[in-house]
């Protein structure tokens, strides 16, 4: 069965500085991986993405994700964090390239101080 | 960029009344629509797969007779709460894969969301 972990609840970081979100996941084949944002009280909008080929992904609004198979992991970067990137951010697993049937992993909170 | 939409977007109901919710694709089609709970400060959980012109395929521990799915059109899906109660107060969201062909081909789109609250 595929599991996905964000080992961080809660991140804090100032205005500025870079944001490194952890995801780490189970998955018995090569697996398609998705990383969303929610903001509170609304849907998800999807990142990145990371089906096959480079394993440097880059995403929407300055963020970046490297899928390292050894570590089976899959985190997410931003080189400068902004206020509006306060948000819950969800790392998934997906079966099929179109992401059918996501296991999403337990969320990171993200609170950006000024 | 692809759209789902969902409405309500917030419904407050009484225990016992039965509560339907839309999940609409707005600009392409889509034979299957997933639907996710999200309870508060928690991740999204998958209840059911939605399947136009089939019967619903539910996640291990959700009621089909709770939880009723109708996927009458390849751009609309249902998730009617029956007989609500309380514990029922949740987030519920759903996600749209796009048919093959154009942009995002296979790419799944969330809906915004719809919190129910049951009283």
């Amino acid at each position: 069965a595929q599991s996905v972990t964000q080992p961080d609840i809660h991140i804090t970081v100032s205005e500025g500085a870079s944001l490194e979100l952890r995801c780490n996941y189970s998955y018995g084949a090569t697996p398609y991986l998705f990383w969303y944002v929610q903001s509170p009280g609304q849907g998800l909008q999807l990142l990145l993405k990371y089906f096959s080929g480079d394993t440097l992904v880059q995403g929407i609004k300055g963020f970046e994700a490297e899928f390292k198979r050894s570590q089976s992991s899959f985190n997410l970067r931003k080189p400068s964090v902004h206020w509006s990137d306060a948000a819950e951010y969800f790392c998934a697993v997906g079966a099929l390239a179109a992401g059918n049937k996501l296991t999403f992993g337990g969320g990171t909170r993200v609170l950006v101080k000024p | 960029g692809a759209v789902v939409s969902q409405h309500p977007s917030r419904v407050i109901c009484k225990s016992g009344t039965s509560v339907k919710i839309e999940c609409r694709s707005l600009d392409f089609q889509a034979t299957t629509m997933f639907w996710y709970r999200q309870f508060p400060k928690q991740s999204l959980m998958l209840m059911a797969t939605s399947n136009e012109g089939s019967k619903a395929t539910y996640e291990q521990g959700v009621e089909k007779d709770k939880f009723l799915i109708n996927h009458a059109s390849l751009t609309l899906s249902t998730l009617t709460v029956t007989s609500a109660h309380p514990e029922d107060s949740s987030f519920y969201i759903c996600s749209a894969r796009r048919l093959a062909g154009g942009p995002n081909t296979g790419e799944l789109f969330f809906g915004e969301g719809s919190r129910l609250t049951v009283l």
